[in-house]
């Protein structure tokens, strides 16, 4: 059975800090992993999408890596500001399944303080 | 383009009625997914819709949730005679293949 985990469960970092955010899951036979950020009364939006033929995605400040065989990801925050402030959860789709249901981490607290 | 929504936004409600909470998806997408978030927790599946049909409902935790997509667009999630435990934040996402695009949820609380 597939399960995600996401280290550390929260974290908070002085504004203009570069932050690493760890996604972990057991079985590496995956479609593909996405990072999520979820803010409190708002639905989760997406940041990154990486299918599993692909090892990094990049959008702004934004980088996330994976690599499959070890079942680890990373979402990299450069230079973080207040405004990043939120919850990040990673999300695998397990090829196994045959659907591509997502197998939700329980997320990273970020507070980005001024 | 609108986004996925979701109505009602909150829903309380007492224990043994029934609710139905609706989701509307992003036009053109194929698939439809409902998830169920408790507090601190990440989304977990509860089933999942190509086009009109059912396709996984493996989620679902007891035969009181029932899903319809009768036209391949709108859901409605039903829960029949509800109890305390049901209260959570329900998430609606529809995708055009792998990326998923998630509506604001439904917080059900039941009392």
């Amino acid at each position: 059975k597939q399960e995600v985990t996401q280290i550390p469960a929260a974290l908070s970092v002085p504004e203009g800090e570069n932050l690493v955010l760890n996604c972990s899951f057991t079985d590496s036979a995956i479609y593909n992993l996405q990072w999520f950020r979820q803010d409190p009364g708002k639905g989760l939006t997406s940041l990154l999408l990486i299918q599993s033929s692909q090892r990094e995605q990049t959008s702004g400040r934004l980088n996330a890596s994976l690599d499959k065989s070890s079942g680890r990801s990373t979402l990299y925050i450069a230079a973080s500001q207040p405004g990043d402030s939120a919850t990040y959860l990673c999300a695998v789709t397990p090829s196994t399944s045959g659907t591509y249901k997502y197998i939700f981490g329980t997320g990273t607290r970020l507070k980005v303080l001024a | 383009g609108a986004g996925v929504s979701q109505s009602p936004r909150y829903k309380v409600t007492k224990r043994g009625q029934d609710v139905a909470l609706r989701c509307d998806p992003i036009s053109g997408h194929v698939s439809l997914y409902w998830y169920r978030q408790a507090l601190g927790q990440g989304p977990e599946f509860l089933t999942y819709f190509n086009y009109e049909a059912q396709q996984d409902k493996s989620g679902l935790p007891n035969d009181r949730f029932s899903a319809e997509r009768p036209e391949g667009s709108i859901s409605t999630l039903t829960i029949q005679r509800t109890e305390q435990r049901d209260s959570a934040m329900y998430r609606c996402a529809s995708s055009p293949g792998l990326e998923q695009f998630f509506g604001p949820g439904t917080r059900l609380t039941v009392l």
